[in-house]
């Protein structure tokens, strides 16, 4: 089975401040990755599928990365309603979809 | 506006089943797609249960293959969960998803708490 590992588990950030998240794969998943936004109370969003493919109606300050086996998700400047848990999630064939642990985000 | 809700009983005894089913609005389920349920256990990360296609073709996570079942009524527009001889393990949030690329879920339910317990 592919292991998803996601680093860091939190982080604190100033608005405008640049957020990154790393997502590794225990082995080759090709661009099968996605990156999903959870608020409190509240259903995951879809920010960014297939590594760097950012979402319809999604702001442009989330970007998505690959580096052969490491995924970067990329908040370019931080803004309070950013605050959220972003969850890695891959798919391989099914049945195996499998969500990273997440990286809970807060204001500094 | 496409949506998805879920419905069922919040509450539900150790060894009975647990069933929900979620109501598609806005959109044909027989147009295609997969739709299927995620779990999130209170604290917790986010769990694959399964995915229905409109063929009927079902596709589970393998740590609960023996304990679930799908199904989808394509006139009254839902699909359904059940999960059989549920303990303590289960309560969770539930979420109904509709999965338009194998693996990229673009639509959620608000999500219903399904509490396991005596």
């Amino acid at each position: 089975d592919i292991q998803m590992t996601q680093s860091p588990s939190s982080l604190s950030a100033s608005v405008g401040d640049s957020v990154t998240i790393t997502c590794q794969a225990s082995q080759d998943i090709s661009n099968d990755l996605n990156w999903y936004q959870q608020k409190p109370g509240k259903a995951p969003r879809l920010l960014i599928y297939d590594v760097s493919n950012l979402e319809e109606g999604v702001p442009s300050r989330f970007r998505g990365s690959r580096s052969g086996t490491d995924f970067t998700f990329t908040i370019t400047s931080l803004q309070p309603e950013d605050i959220a848990i972003y969850y890695c999630q891959h798919y391989d064939n099914l049945p195996s979809l499998t969500f990273g642990p997440g990286t809970k985000v807060d204001l500094k | 506006q496409v949506q998805v809700r879920e419905s069922g009983p919040g509450l539900v005894k150790p060894s009975e089943t647990l069933s929900l089913t979620c109501a598609v609005s806005g959109y044909s389920i027989s147009s295609g797609y997969y739709w299927g349920w995620i779990r999130q256990s209170p604290g917790k990360g986010l769990e694959w249960i399964g995915y229905i296609y409109l063929s009927g073709s079902t596709y589970y996570n393998p740590s609960l293959n023996s304990r679930v079942a799908m199904s989808l009524d394509k006139t009254k527009k839902q699909f359904s969960l059940r999960l059989t001889s549920v303990t303590a393990a289960d309560t969770a949030v539930y979420y109904c998803v509709r999965d338009r690329q194998l693996g990229v879920i673009d639509l959620w339910g608000q999500g219903t708490l399904v509490t396991v317990s005596s």
